[in-house]
């Protein structure tokens, strides 16, 4: 068991350019969730999958950012015409419970993001 | 919706306790859960309750009273390694809801 892992750890691109970043959770984890932190403040919720199914999106989640699950196994993230409010930490846990209000998260080293 | 607060900053020296405190204001609650993160690096787990009291896990506790929406953090016999950002966090219709974090800094 190798952890979340997150790839690329770090991206720098363009205002305007795309980004996609991958997360793999932790083998037969089912529940997969995004999240989005800057300096000095905590993690903010940006989309959650049980298996496949993405059940909810936050606000946050603009048109231009778009997640996926096929196969309820690893996932992408992809930003689409990059702004530089875009530049973050973007963090993906997962975690094994059946039950969604129970259980810790494991979380993975985080990509980061940098927009010029 | 939710507001979770707590402080921005405490600075404690080596082996002394620092008590973090948390409140948070809910529409719904399921649980909090208290996250350590060094600089640079992904959130662990530290502790979750569910129920009024304390949880002892070694040098680490968590209280809860849900009356009052607050909940605390206590390390104990503090090392120099304990510095990190401490985050509070509630689950909310089936996801965590962070609060700002608060960075413990250990002074020798």
């Amino acid at each position: 068991d190798t952890g979340v892992s997150q790839d690329p750890r770090h991206k720098i691109t363009k205002r305007g350019q795309n980004v996609t970043f991958r997360c793999d959770p932790i083998s037969e984890h089912n529940r997969l969730y995004w999240y989005r932190q800057t300096l000095g403040q905590g993690p903010e919720f940006l989309t959650y999958f049980q298996n496949e199914a993405q059940l909810e999106k936050s606000r946050l989640l603009s048109d231009r950012f778009s997640a996926e699950r096929p196969k309820g196994s690893f996932s992408t993230l992809e930003i689409q015409r990059t702004e530089q409010g875009d530049s973050a930490m973007y963090l993906c846990a997962s975690s094994p419970r059946q039950d969604p209000n129970t259980g810790e998260l494991f979380f993975g080293e985080g990509s980061r993001l940098t927009v010029l | 919706g939710q507001n979770i607060d707590q402080p921005t900053e405490m600075t404690a020296t080596e082996g002394a306790i620092v008590q973090i405190n948390c409140t948070y204001q809910t529409s719904g609650f399921n649980g909090l859960f208290w996250y350590q993160q060094h600089a640079g690096e992904a959130p662990t787990f530290l502790s979750y309750n569910v129920l009024d009291g304390l949880e002892e896990k070694g040098r680490f506790s968590s209280f809860l009273s849900r009356s009052k929406g607050y909940s605390y953090l206590l390390l104990k016999e503090l090392q120099m390694k304990d510095s990190a950002s401490y985050l509070c966090a509630v689950i909310i219709d089936y996801k965590l809801s962070f609060g700002a974090g608060t960075t413990v800094t250990v002074r020798a």
